[in-house]
């Protein structure tokens, strides 16, 4: 079992949609979490790490279940600009961060 | 954007020759890292560093070496490249907090795409 797993998708979404994706690790002794973007043939970038409590950036809300060990990420009002594929990334205990594979969202118009 | 270079961008080798990838870096952050990204698999960890002349072994570590003389850089070496080292490398910093624990979240270059034939 992937310690990090995630839908790899394609979702293909309208623009205005909104669109959720699920992430479920492994390790209980996980101590951070977060979403990365990568856009086509570019770097991972830091969407926003993911607090126990929920936390929100604009149209992006991040929720983390600790008692069942997922993570989602919620895009409202989908933009063309949001096509990309998203990696949930968790920190384990030793401080080593652990990649999902992606989750590819594509925005049509 | 991090001040974070790579080079080669792109670099295709034959089967048994060496290669050194480089990671730069301006923003003096202390930890440096290298991962491969590979269809199927989320990024994976090959070796990192803590600081100039103290590294560490990670996921993916074997046929890897790697050095860091100076803050700035971090080299990645194949000393024998082989067709399964055919990849995406990054690399990546963050920087410490007190006591060691390196910070929250990682910058990461703009990629090398190594092809080995």
């Amino acid at each position: 079992r992937k310690e990090v797993e995630q839908d790899p998708g394609p979702f293909n979404v309208p623009e205005g949609a909104t669109v959720a994706f699920n992430c479920t690790y492994s390790n209980s002794a996980s101590q951070s979490f977060f979403w990365y973007r990568q856009d086509c043939r570019k770097e991972p970038k830091l969407l926003m790490s993911v607090y126990s409590s929920g936390n929100e950036d604009g149209r992006f809300t991040a929720q983390l279940n600790r008692a069942s060990q997922y993570i989602s990420l919620l895009i409202r009002d989908s933009k063309l600009s949001d096509s990309a594929t998203y990696l949930c990334v968790v920190r384990d205990n030793t401080d080593k961060l652990i990649f999902g594979t992606g989750t590819r969202l594509q925005v049509f118009p | 954007d991090a001040g974070i270079t790579q080079s080669p961008r792109h670099k295709v080798t034959e089967t048994g020759t060496p290669v050194t990838l480089r990671c730069h870096q301006t923003e003096n952050h202390r930890y440096m890292y290298w991962y491969r990204q590979d269809p199927g698999h989320g990024l994976r960890l090959i070796h990192y560093s803590y600081g100039v002349k103290d590294t560490d072994k990670g996921e993916v570590s074997d046929g890897y070496s790697v050095s860091r003389s100076k803050t700035e850089d971090f080299l990645l070496t194949l000393e024998s490249a082989t067709s399964s080292q055919t990849s995406v490398y990054f690399c990546a910093i963050s920087e410490s907090l007190a006591g060691g624990r390196s910070y929250n979240e990682q910058f990461f270059g703009p990629g090398t795409r190594l092809t080995v034939l």
